[in-house]
């Protein structure tokens, strides 16, 4: 199965650090992760992407396990704005594997 | 990050009409674009991938001559639902790729459509 396996649903508390797990067991060896997040009636936003080694941005932290069979988007400090569903991808070339996302609630 | 536009963002319309949905890429030029459609609390649902002056190649159970895709140009990109249904009814996001083996797709704001 290309698809990726994600948490159905994640709490976090205000300016906590979240660790968001993906499962992507069968990734071959040119497949990239990508993260993005969806708010309700928009469409998804880019968070990170990577494919071997761990990526840091802004938004985000991105750490790949070393035989790539999974990995955690990290997000610092949570905040309410990041109250939202994360999407873990995988991706060779044009050909993209949406999972199901984790829901992340961010109690204040 | 690169933006990707899509116009309407709503649209109503009666049953059996035809409706028409641009994404466009503003900042960059996408070789790629995808469709996708999402019911509520659902994840988003690939319909079909674009490829620039090309036919475009549908998953299975989309039905290509329901669902017109169109992508004349590498900035421009069109669905077109034709003699829409209420079951048609839905979120309607594109996203750009382009083209590069490491790079990333990003996706518009999406398109509610609602038929009556």
């Amino acid at each position: 199965d290309a698809k990726t396996t994600q948490p159905n649903s994640m709490e976090s508390n205000e300016e906590e650090p979240v660790h968001l797990p993906c499962n992507h067991s069968t990734i071959s060896g040119t497949d990239y992760i990508h993260w993005y997040r969806q708010l309700p009636s928009q469409g998804p936003e880019y968070v990170i992407h990577g494919l071997t080694s761990n990526v840091n941005n802004r938004m985000a932290s991105l750490a790949i396990a070393e035989d790539r069979k999974s990995s955690t988007l990290i997000l610092h400090r949570a905040t309410l704005r990041d109250a939202a569903v994360y999407y873990c991808i995988r991706s060779n070339f044009n050909k993209f594997y949406f999972g199901s996302g984790t829901k992340l609630n961010v109690k204040p | 990050g690169a933006v990707v536009s899509q116009h309407p963002s709503r649209v109503i319309c009666k049953s059996g009409t035809s409706v028409k949905i641009e994404c466009r890429s503003l900042d960059f030029q996408a070789t790629t674009m995808f469709w996708y459609r999402q019911f509520p609390k659902q994840s988003l649902m690939l319909m079909a991938t674009s490829n620039e002056g090309s036919k475009a190649t549908y998953e299975q159970g989309v039905e290509k001559d329901k669902f017109l895709i169109n992508h004349a140009s590498l900035t421009l990109s069109t669905l077109t639902v034709t003699s829409a249904h209420p079951e048609d009814s839905s979120f309607y996001i594109c996203s750009a790729y382009s083209g590069g083996f490491s790079d990333t797709q990003y996706f518009g704001p999406g398109t509610r459509l609602t038929v009556l």
